[in-house]
């Protein structure tokens, strides 16, 4: 059973802080990697993916990847109120196209005023 | 409107009593999936598809069943449904299969309670 688990949080920042995420993972062949966010009654929208290790940068948000440790991480710059939302990792078997996915239990971050 | 479609949204049922879920997305997707989502747990892959009449299982296939007769409809079938599949349930499709492509596009969801 491949496992991937994630700080279960909640998580709470300040307005105008980093949040950060972190997720590891047990299967060393993994190949790519998801950050999803998922706003409370809503359905997950993918915020990120990674599958290099290093650090992509979007906007706000970057995603840090570390296969030798196994983990990958979320950082939200400037956090505002709207970022807060449930974070899922996610960790896909193929590296061209997706596959068998597996997540994590979720992160649920608050960014307060 | 590009968009991954569930019916029913909402369903109360009783135990035993068969039941599909449809999904249809409108995109030309090859890449379906269905979910769990389970207070606490997080997202749990149940079937996977990887194009018409490509399925796999994924984590938890167990009282499930899925068929993929045309690209855009991946529907979810329960044939003795029990108790411990209330969950909220999701559909997705991506268009991986054209390149590198991971973005995936999700249903509103289908909230099912068997009694």
């Amino acid at each position: 059973q491949k496992e991937v688990e994630q700080n279960s949080g909640p998580l709470s920042v300040p307005e105008g802080a980093i949040a950060s995420l972190n997720c590891t993972y047990s299967d060393r062949g993994s190949q790519s990697f998801f950050w999803y966010r998922q706003y409370s009654g809503k359905s997950p929208e993918l915020i990120m993916f990674i599958y290099s290790n290093g650090d992509k940068e979007d906007g706000r948000f970057t995603a840090q990847l570390n296969k030798a440790s196994q983990y990958v991480s979320l950082l939200i710059r400037d956090s505002q109120p709207s970022d807060s939302a449930t974070y899922l990792c996610a960790v896909n078997d193929r590296g061209s196209t997706l596959g068998r996915l597996y997540f994590g239990r979720g992160t649920q971050l608050t960014v307060w005023p | 409107e590009a968009q991954v479609t569930q019916n029913p949204r909402y369903l109360i049922t009783v135990t035993g009593k068969k039941l599909t879920v449809t999904c249809s997305q409108n995109m030309n997707h090859e890449y379906m999936s269905w979910y769990r989502q389970d207070p606490g747990l997080g997202l749990r892959q149940i079937y996977y598809s990887m194009n018409v009449e490509v399925t796999d299982k994924g984590d938890v296939p167990e009282g499930y069943k899925v068929s993929r007769k045309e690209k855009r409809n991946f529907p979810l079938i329960l044939e003795s449904p029990s108790p411990n599949q209330t969950s909220l349930y999701f559909c997705a499709s991506s268009p991986t299969g054209t390149g590198i492509s991971y973005e995936q596009y999700f249903g509103p969801g289908t909230r099912l309670t068997v009694t």
